[in-house]
């Protein structure tokens, strides 16, 4: 079955770091770039960045430039999405998503994960 | 960064009627030289993560009803559901991939009047 399947929900404390897995199932992960996306309690999409798997290549928003980290771990078919000083407006789902095969750095999301709540509370 | 205003926030349709969702780019997304529309639609059903409805603005993903239509260029763009259904009371989002950031609109909420 294709599918990206994620790690479950966090708590965390304000000024921690999180780090959310996301494991291709399915299909070949260097063949696809990911995004991840969040989407905060009752509210829109927001855009973080990306990760090439072939080559660990990144580009991030700006907003979250010098927090946001992504990695990947090619054996296990996994990607990480590592945030750093959390802060109460940092709580959302986290969504990873794919790009169609052989799309590069842009484009739209053909699959994506079930979702990792993170919340940052005191 | 390239805004999407979408409108309106929220609309009631009869079962049967027809929805219309509009989706404004505060630039022009159209690339001239392969005359594509870089937008998306996706749709959102509660606790779930969006799922892929429309790209290249009137491209229909494989497996979507032929119900879901999309249309527009540059800067205006529009999604149609040309008989609502039960099933698609959601959440409609737009999203711009002609230059990064991505962004999204901020949102249609459909329900049933």
């Amino acid at each position: 079955q294709v599918q990206l399947v994620q790690s479950g929900a966090e708590v965390k404390k304000p000024g921690a770091s999180v780090k959310v897995s996301c494991e291709a199932s399915g299909f070949t992960l260097t063949d696809h770039y990911i995004h991840w996306v969040r989407q905060a309690p009752g509210q829109g999409l927001e855009w973080l960045g990306w990760i090439n798997p072939k080559n660990g290549g990144t580009n991030y928003a700006q907003h979250f430039q010098g927090r946001v980290t992504l990695t990947r771990d090619t054996p296990t078919n996994t990607v990480y999405l590592d945030l750093t000083g959390l802060k109460a407006e940092d709580t959302a789902v986290y969504y990873c998503a794919r790009l169609p095969r052989d799309y590069v750095r842009l484009g739209w999301f053909d699959l994506w994960g079930q979702g990792t709540l993170v919340a940052v509370s005191s | 960064d390239i805004v999407l205003t979408q409108s309106p926030k929220s609309l009631a349709v009869s079962l049967g009627e027809r929805a219309t969702i509009h989706c404004k780019s505060s630039q022009n997304i159209l690339y001239s030289s392969n005359n594509k529309n870089y937008l998306a639609w996706y749709q959102q059903k509660p606790g779930q993560p969006p799922k892929l409805l429309i790209y290249w603005a009137s491209t229909r993903e494989s497996g979507v009803p032929d119900r879901f239509s999309g249309s527009g260029s540059e800067s205006d763009f529009t999604l149609t559901i040309s008989s609502l259904q039960a099933e698609d009371v959601a959440t409609y989002y737009c999203q711009q991939h002609y230059n990064p950031p991505l962004t999204f609109g901020g949102g249609t909420k459909v329900e049933l009047k």
